[in-house]
């Protein structure tokens, strides 16, 4: 059974660069069969879709936040990693690692992780 | 962007009651040549990941019990939960994955009354 797990920084401070890594066991990220994706939630709120990538490298990122988006992929460690730059406190969230069945829908999610961002 | 609108915000339901969550979205999520409605139902508990609950409009997961059901084509769709359980209080959310960038509804708060 795939499991996934987030892990990075629980603070970041305003313009740096958010940096987080997920983790995948139980499966290879190199299969092929999927893509794989990262969503954040702001406390209280709804969910929002960042970006995804395919293990050969291909990415697609929400045009809301493409410009400081990049998603990337570790072969040799089964992990994906995030990077969010100039960061501000509208980015505040939890942060979900999820797969997804070449962009359907997200199974399984990782329990995520809270990022603040914060001087 | 599509955007997906969730009614009622928030729900209360006696144990054992009908719960019915709707969705709608902006356009059209159904794929013509696949027939295929490309939406996807998540139940998110407090403290939790979203789960998984029903794809492609009306097919469960695997391990989803079966008082679970959506229905619904094109822009309009309905999460029912035939006999509430207290342990279907959650928040729930419906999801397009027709077009890029994927969109959620707001979510529903679903309590017992």
């Amino acid at each position: 059974q795939v499991q996934l797990q987030e892990s990075g920084p629980g603070l970041v401070k305003p313009s740096q660069t958010l940096s987080l890594t997920c983790t995948v066991s139980g499966g290879s990220i190199s299969s092929g069969s999927y893509y794989w994706s990262w969503i954040r939630q702001p406390a209280g709120k709804g969910l929002e879709w960042i970006g995804r990538m395919y293990s050969r490298g291909s990415t697609n990122y929400n045009p809301s936040l493409k410009s400081r988006v990049t998603i990337s992929v570790d072969t040799s460690k089964n992990q994906f990693s995030l990077k969010l730059s100039s960061v501000t406190a509208a980015d505040t969230a939890v942060y979900y690692c999820a797969r997804d069945g070449l962009g359907v829908w997200f199974d399984p999610w990782g329990q995520g992780t809270l990022v603040t961002v914060s001087s | 962007d599509i955007v997906m609108t969730q009614s009622p915000d928030s729900l209360a339901v006696s144990l054992g009651e009908r719960a019915t969550i709707n969705c709608k979205s902006s356009q059209s999520v159904l794929y013509s040549s696949k027939n295929k409605n490309y939406l996807a139902w998540y139940q998110q508990k407090p403290g939790q990941p979203p789960k998984l609950l029903i794809y492609w409009a009306s097919t469960r997961e695997s391990g989803v019990p079966d008082r679970f059901s959506g229905s619904g084509s094109g822009t309009d769709f309905t999460l029912t939960i035939s006999s509430l359980q207290a342990e279907d209080v959650a928040v729930y959310y419906c999801h397009q994955y027709y077009s890029t960038p994927d969109t959620f509804g707001q979510g529903t708060k679903l309590e017992i009354k």
